[in-house]
Parts: C-alpha cells; structure tokens; sequence
C-alpha cells in the first residue's frame, strides 16, 4: 500500500526559504500513473493547492503562489520536494502531500499526513 | 481562479438524520469536482469524484449530485464517525480550488 510521509523543520524564520519533502513508500514516484501535489492548510483555515508535478517532471503552479514555488523529485530517494521563498507569517500552515492518477483527472486520492510548517522570528 | 462557497459553514443534526451540504461554483464547472472529509488533526480523506461517483471503500450513505454550478453531498443518515468537516474541490480549471468547509456537529 503506498503511503506518503512529509516531513520539514517545523519553524522557519521569515525571509527565509522553506524546504520540504515527501517520501513515497509502498511504490515508485516515477511511476507513470500518478502524479503528485503540495496542498497546504493554514490553521482554521481552508486548502490551498501550491503545485503538482507529473512523473515526467512537468511542473503545475497556483498562480499565486509561482514565483516562490519549486516542486522536485528525487527518483532515486523517491522523495518529492517543495522550495518556497522568502516566506511570511501568511505562509504558516500545515503542508500535505498528495497523489494524483493519472487517469482520474485533478483530485487527490491519497495524501499524506502533513507537516505544520511555522513561521515566526 | 474559481472561488468555490460552501454553504451552511456549519450545520448541526442528529445520528441517524439526513443532511446536505451545498457547494456552488462561481462559474460553471460542469461536473469536475470533488468532496472530501477531514477529521481534526487528519488529512483529507476523498469521498466523491466527477460530482457523484463514490470512491472506492466509501460507504454509500455518502452521495453527491449537481452539475455546472451547484453541487450538493448528502449523507443519507448521519453516524457518529461523520461528524466533521468537509470540503468541495473544483478540477475544471487551474488552480485547483477549495470551498471553505462545512463543519457538521452534534445537535
């Protein structure tokens, strides 16, 4: 059963860079049937949708957020990877990684358990 | 980007009632989209797909009709595991967006 895991340093200083990563167990990142995606949740509040990046390594931003995001993958550690920059009180939020089919058009069927990422001098 | 209203924010019932939660898309989305349930401290867990088809292990007391901008789940008869919150999310267009939650609770 494929399972994903986030995990993160917990606390980030603002302007800082944010990093982020997704270990897929269970199965293979490269796979050609999914793909995979940062949503995050700040605290109370609803999910946002940062980015996606397909097993060919085609990457998918939210508008908003695309000239601090960058998704990777990390094939031989079968991790995926979010850089977010210069990150503000408004970037606090618990950051979930999730699966895509490939056949199943942009809903998320498996994600993982999250991370809460704070950040705060 | 399509903002997705849910509606009520928060609704309160009883085991066993029939409740209904409202998802309205501010332009037509045609029937792309999704519900899912997330239980405090959880990740989201999807329940419906392309509007109404229930995703695999689902119970079928979850259903969801609707199409172009008006989108409700209905949960036929309400157990204790489902009280929570739920999110509608559109796929029609990027960005992929969320409505706010419905909070159901106990009455």
């Amino acid at each position: 059963q494929l399972q994903l895991q986030e995990s993160g340093p917990g606390l980030v200083k603002p302007s800082e860079t944010l990093f982020l990563t997704c270990t897929v167990s269970g199965g293979s990142i490269s796979s050609s049937r999914y793909f995979w995606a940062w949503i995050r949740q700040p605290p109370g509040k609803g999910l946002e949708w940062i980015g996606s990046i397909s097993y060919t390594g085609a990457t998918y931003y939210n508008s908003s957020l695309k000239s601090r995001v960058t998704i990777s993958v990390d094939t031989p550690k079968n991790q995926i990877s979010l850089q977010l920059t210069s990150v503000t009180a408004a970037d606090t939020a618990v950051y979930y990684c999730a699966r895509r089919e490939v056949s199943a058009f942009w809903y998320f069927d498996l994600w993982g358990r999250g991370t809460l990422i704070t950040v705060s001098s | 980007d399509i903002q997705m209203t849910q509606s009520p924010s928060t609704l309160s019932a009883s085991v066993g009632d029939r409740v209904t939660i409202t998802c309205r898309a501010g332009q037509s989305i045609s029937g792309w989209l999704a519900w899912y349930q997330q239980k405090p401290g959880k990740a989201p867990k999807l329940l419906i797909y392309k509007a109404s088809s229930l995703q695999s292990g689902v119970p079928s007391r979850f259903s969801g009709s609707g199409s172009g901008t008006e989108f409700t789940l209905t949960i036929s008869s309400l157990q204790p595991d489902d009280f929570t919150t739920y999110y509608c999310q559109q796929y029609n267009s990027s960005p992929w967006t969320f409505g706010q939650g419905t909070k159901v609770e106990i009455k």
